[in-house]
This record gives C-alpha cells, sequence and structure tokens, in this order.
C-alpha cells in the first residue's frame, strides 16, 4: 500500500464547477498535512495546511479526518487558472521535517 | 519570502558523465536540505537531506557513491548525478526547511532541474 494515496485523475470540469479531492495516509503517526498545488514541470507550491478542525481560504477547503486517515480538498467556483496537480501531503512520522508526497491528482478547468 | 534559486533548470549530457544541480538559499541560511527526484506521472521521491557541515543521510535504495552530496554552506548544497545513465533521466528538486521563530516552519523548493541524458 501506498504512503499516500489519490486518485490520479483527470478530473475535466467546467469553470464554476465545485470539485472534490480526496486522499488517504497509511501511517496514523502522521501529524502535519498539506495540499500542494504542482503546475506541469514546475517545482510544487504550498496551496493550504491542513488543520484537524477544518480550514478554508478563498474558495479552498481542507479537511483531515484522523480516523480514517483521510484528507479532502474542496475547490469552489473552479477558475481555469486551477488547471494543475494538486499533490497531498503529509510528514514522515519519524521526521517531522521529512514529507512524503501523493502522486498527484489532476485537474482540469475548461471554459 | 524564503527562495531557493536551483540551476541548471535544465540539461542534457551524455551517458558516463556527471552532472551538478547547484541550490542557493538567498536570503536566509538553509541548514537542512532535501533533495527530490520525480519521474513522470509519479510523486516527489526523497532521496536524501543534506545538512551543513555534515554527511548527507540517503534514502533506502539510493546510492550515495552515484548521487554525490555537499552541503559546504549554509546557502549552498549541491547534487552531483555521476557517471549518469539514460535511466537517471529525471526531474530534480531541492527544498529547503524554513524556519521562523522556535516551532514555526515551512518549506520552499527549488525550480528543479530537468536531466536528460542521452
Amino acid at each position: 500500500r501506498k504512503e499516500v494515496e489519490q486518485d490520479p485523475g483527470p478530473f475535466n470540469v467546467p469553470e464554476g464547477a465545485t470539485v472534490a479531492f480526496n486522499c488517504t495516509y497509511s501511517n496514523s503517526a502522521s501529524q502535519s498535512f498539506f495540499w500542494y498545488r504542482q503546475d506541469c514541470r514546475k517545482e510544487p507550491k504550498l496551496l493550504m495546511s491542513v488543520y484537524s478542525s477544518g480550514n478554508e481560504d478563498g474558495r479552498f477547503t481542507a479537511q483531515l479526518n484522523r480516523a480514517s486517515q483521510y484528507i479532502s480538498l474542496l475547490i469552489r467556483d473552479s477558475k481555469l487558472s486551477d488547471s494543475a496537480t494538486y499533490l497531498c501531503v503529509v510528514n514522515r512520522p519519524d521526521s517531522s521535517y521529512k514529507l512524503i508526497f501523493g502522486s498527484g491528482t489532476r485537474l482540469l478547468v475548461r471554459p | 519570502g524564503a527562495v531557493v534559486s536551483q540551476h541548471p533548470s535544465r540539461v542534457i549530457c551524455k551517458s558516463g558523465t556527471s552532472v551538478k544541480i547547484e541550490c542557493r538559499s538567498l536570503d536566509f541560511q538553509a541548514t537542512t536540505m532535501f533533495w527530490y527526484r520525480q519521474f513522470p506521472k509519479q510523486s516527489l521521491m526523497l532521496m536524501a537531506t543534506s545538512n551543513e557541515g555534515s554527511k548527507a543521510t540517503y534514502e533506502q535504495g539510493v546510492e550515495k557513491d552515484k548521487f554525490l552530496i555537499n552541503h559546504a554552506s549554509l546557502t549552498l548544497s549541491t547534487l552531483t548525478v555521476t557517471s549518469a545513465h539514460p535511466e537517471d533521466s529525471s526531474f530534480y528538486i531541492c527544498s529547503a526547511v524554513v524556519r521562523s521563530g522556535s516551532a514555526n516552519y515551512g518549506y520552499t523548493f527549488g525550480s528543479g532541474t530537468r536531466l536528460t541524458v542521452v
């Protein structure tokens, strides 16, 4: 089983749609959770950290369910510029600084 | 904000040659730098962790004699791919831990190096 699993997609949605991505992680001892965005052939960029109580940043909402070891990202009112690959990232329990990246979910927002 | 400058952005080399990739922290001191490799449509895989002034620690399955890491100063870490082969062709990215205060930290990534070995 992969340490961080994501549906690779692609999710193909029209502008204005709401789309949700899910992610599961295998090690219950992980403490830090993130969503990163990666554009083609570019470095990943932090979209948002994920907190236990859930958090929102504009059109983006992240949720964490520790009991199910499940993380989600909701994007409302999709824009063309949201087209990218979204990476679910958790820390390695043996080292708080080391990160484990999911292979990403690809989003395509069409006009 | 904290910036890591990574060079070169793209390199093509012949099999058997060595390639050096540099990551410089421009406005902060990077005591810890992570080196990742990403194959197409796959996740970033951690290769090694470099710490200023000490030997790098390598992840399981990563050959330390093939991927030489040097972190001789607080602003520069280098990865040298020695005797490169076509299967080493990949996207290599560095990432530095950025600390703000005693408990808060984040990560900043270099822009990546696309290595093609022919």
